[in-house]
């Protein structure tokens, strides 16, 4: 089956640790976004990516890093400099804006990081 | 101005209701519009692209305003698992906008019996 895998669902992290969220999907789409959900909010882009080795800032890429090394992956990294990690972070795919009218996003089920 | 605005609600109506949402987006560039629904503590789901013409799935129909620059979604016959938060998303084109999707904040709708 196609989808989108994000992996772990839940993850545990210690102030001053980098982690590093997993985002693979095999629906051959060029495009991927990393976006952050906090209770009660809307959607927050922090990085998204057109095609494999580039990746563009989203509106809150401060304390983040990603990498596009392959199609079918775009890890996030959330890096110490992050004040405020803890949050609900969403990995989407689809075929990049502009480049016909079936450019919906596919959602992963998300991974829920909580600093302690 | 944000790129995409709608209003947060809540929208509390009472099963059976017809209920309409709205959604503005700014980029007079934008080719493509869906809906979302986000039930709580899971992933956004597409609920239905949003065409020129219209489109209609059941109980949902979408429409686009082009010239106002606004598309609505309209629920009718409304049931409690209809309760969610519904996500306007646009594409964003041009180097101004950086060609990705851009979310709306989200309309919370709560069916009650």
């Amino acid at each position: 089956d196609g989808g989108i895998t994000q992996s772990p669902k839940y993850l545990f992290r210690k102030e001053g640790q980098n982690v590093t969220l997993s985002c693979e999907q095999n629906l051959n789409h060029d495009a991927m976004y990393w976006y952050r959900q906090d209770p009660g909010q809307g959607l927050r882009l922090i990085y998204y990516s057109q095609i494999v080795n580039d990746f563009q800032k989203g509106d809150i890429a401060e304390g983040y890093s990603v990498s596009r090394e392959k199609k079918e992956s775009f890890p996030l990294t959330v890096t110490s400099a992050q004040k405020n990690p803890t949050a609900f972070y969403l990995c989407a795919s689809s075929i990049p804006p502009g480049q016909g009218l079936n450019t919906e996003a596919f959602f992963g089920q998300g991974t829920r990081l909580t600093v302690v | 101005r944000k790129e995409v605005e709608q209003d947060p609600g809540p929208f509390n109506v009472p099963e059976g209701a017809t209920v309409a949402f709205n959604c503005t987006y700014s980029n007079s560039a934008s080719q493509s519009f869906f809906w979302y629904r986000q039930d709580c503590r899971k992933e956004p789901k597409l609920l239905m692209s949003v065409y020129s013409s219209g489109n209609e799935d059941g109980r949902f129909t979408a429409q686009l305003n082009r010239a106002s620059q606004y598309i609505s979604l309209l629920i009718r016959d409304s049931k409690l698992s209809d309760s969610a938060t519904y996500l306007c998303v646009v594409t964003a084109l041009g180097e101004e906008y950086g060609n990705k999707l851009v979310f709306g904040a989200g309309t919370i709708l709560r069916v009650k019996s």
